[in-house]
């Protein structure tokens, strides 16, 4: 079956400008993750969503970062006045539930964001 | 705060090498542990996990030992291949006394692994 998919694959922006990263995780899988990964870096976690809300939003660096979920399925994250600084590659994971401890997450391709 | 801590890299062996991948974590509560894996062009992928102390993880001939008296997770493989060529991560995710997740996994630095025939 499909697995996670990530839109677009990369991204190139200007500082300050408006961006949207999209995640489709895998058809019926409850919980969804976003993290960062910088160069050289193991992915450090953002935010978390079980069904539409978020469950765990400890990682956000700031305000200009924010991730939505209306329908429990496909997930925006949205960063305001960009800043080069926010240049990494952003993963979107999914996984059936948060509930069993040993739940495997099934991890996107990916979306390279590069700042100017 | 969770940290996960992994040997520095790169690690370069010849074909047939045995591995030795070390990761060290601090956790509060009670952590499942996990070898994630990247190989070139491709996103993460599990390896291996282990829930409670002493359970041994394995998968595709690596291995990993919960250590809870030594807070070690090492990843080991008897004989490696030019295709295990990958970046290897090491995680973990944190659970209530109950064992449900709590979610995140909190990842190490990541270990570059090239294997030459």
């Amino acid at each position: 079956g499909a697995g996670v998919s990530q839109t677009p694959s990369n991204k190139v922006t200007e500082k300050g400008k408006y961006v949207e990263l999209r995640c489709d995780p895998i058809s019926g899988h409850t919980a969804l993750y976003w993290y960062r990964q910088s160069l050289g870096q193991g992915p450090e976690f953002l935010i978390y969503f079980q069904g539409t809300g978020a469950a765990d939003d400890s990682g956000l660096p700031n305000d200009r970062f924010f991730a939505v979920r209306p329908e429990g399925s496909v997930s925006t994250l949205k960063i305001q006045r960009t800043e080069r600084g926010d240049s990494a590659v952003y993963l979107c994971a999914s996984s059936p539930s948060n509930s069993r401890v040993d739940n495997e997450q099934f991890f996107g391709p990916g979306t390279r964001l590069t700042v100017l | 705060g969770d940290s996960v801590t992994q040997m520095e890299g790169p690690v370069t062996l010849s074909e047939e090498a045995f591995l030795t991948i070390n990761c060290t974590y601090t956790a509060t509560g009670y952590p499942s542990l996990f070898w994630y894996v990247q190989y070139p062009g491709e996103g993460l992928q599990l390896l291996l996990k282990a829930t409670k102390a002493d359970d041994k993880g394995s998968n595709k001939g690596f291995e990993a030992t919960y250590r809870k008296e030594t807070t070690s997770f090492h990843l080991e493989k008897g004989s490696v291949q030019v295709s295990d060529s990958a970046v290897y991560f090491c995680a973990l995710s944190l659970t209530n006394a109950g064992g449900t997740s709590y979610g995140k996994l909190t990842f190490g630095q990541g270990t570059i692994l090239t294997v030459h025939p």
